[in-house]
């Protein structure tokens, strides 16, 4: 149950896009679509962005988007806003009954 | 509205034991598997146990193996965890969320409470 790899901060400027990677291993992220994303805000419980890889729960902004090739799985955000600036963590069924989160990545819009 | 309120967290000695409740309300608790994530003091998000609709099936991360029990109780929407054995770096913000249907591992944890503090000190 090792933690998934992601960078420990990203940026952008206000428009731009952005992307977050997420990497596993093939016992978890390239086994299965079940990756997800999380936003968290400061003092804030984290919120369901991204859920099977590429999906959007209902009331998430299209500019929140999935992907996943092999073992990594990726978080766009594009036309950043001010107010996408949080920690964001993914996070994969790792079989067995277990799940594991990335170490999460810090994104400052500019 | 899906609403998960943690309760039991407070200040314990290392080997002592504590258990926390999350209480559920705004949706059909027994239909949807639940589980525990953790947030070390200005760390990140870790997945401690899940348990599915039933209590039939749990899981849990290697670091609480052993030492946690999940468990619920469907006739009073309520969520718990045992926490035995406590150590320095059991210290963290302890959230419930709420998982799939039926299951805890085959979808996404899409509520969350706002955690209950657990501090693991001498």
């Amino acid at each position: 149950q090792s933690a998934l790899t992601q960078p420990a901060s990203v940026s952008g400027s206000p428009g731009q896009s952005i992307t977050i990677s997420c990497t596993g291993t093939s016992s978890d992220v390239g086994s299965y679509n079940l990756v997800s994303w999380y936003q968290q805000h400061p003092g804030k419980a984290p919120k369901l962005m991204i859920y099977e890889g590429s999906k959007r729960p209902s009331g998430i902004s299209n500019r929140f988007s999935g992907s996943k090739s092999g073992n990594t799985a990726s978080l766009t955000i594009s036309g950043l806003q001010a107010e996408d600036e949080a920690d964001y963590y993914c996070c994969s069924y790792a079989g067995s009954s277990t799940l594991v989160f990335g170490g999460g990545t810090n994104l400052t819009v500019l | 509205e899906v609403q998960l309120v943690e309760s039991g967290g407070g200040v314990a000695r290392p080997g002592g034991s504590l258990r926390l409740s999350c209480s559920a309300s705004g949706f059909t608790f027994d239909d949807y598997g639940m589980s525990w994530v953790r947030q070390a003091p200005g760390k990140g998000l870790e997945w401690v146990s899940g348990i599915n609709w039933n209590g039939g099936s749990t899981g849990y991360a290697d670091s609480v193996k052993g030492r946690f029990t999940i468990s619920r109780d469907n006739a009073k929407n309520s969520l718990y965890l045992q926490i035995n054995s406590l150590r320095a770096e059991d210290t963290a913000l302890y959230y419930c969320a709420r998982g799939p249907h039926y299951d805890f591992w085959s979808g996404p944890l899409d509520y969350w409470g706002q955690g209950t503090l657990v501090t693991v000190s001498s």
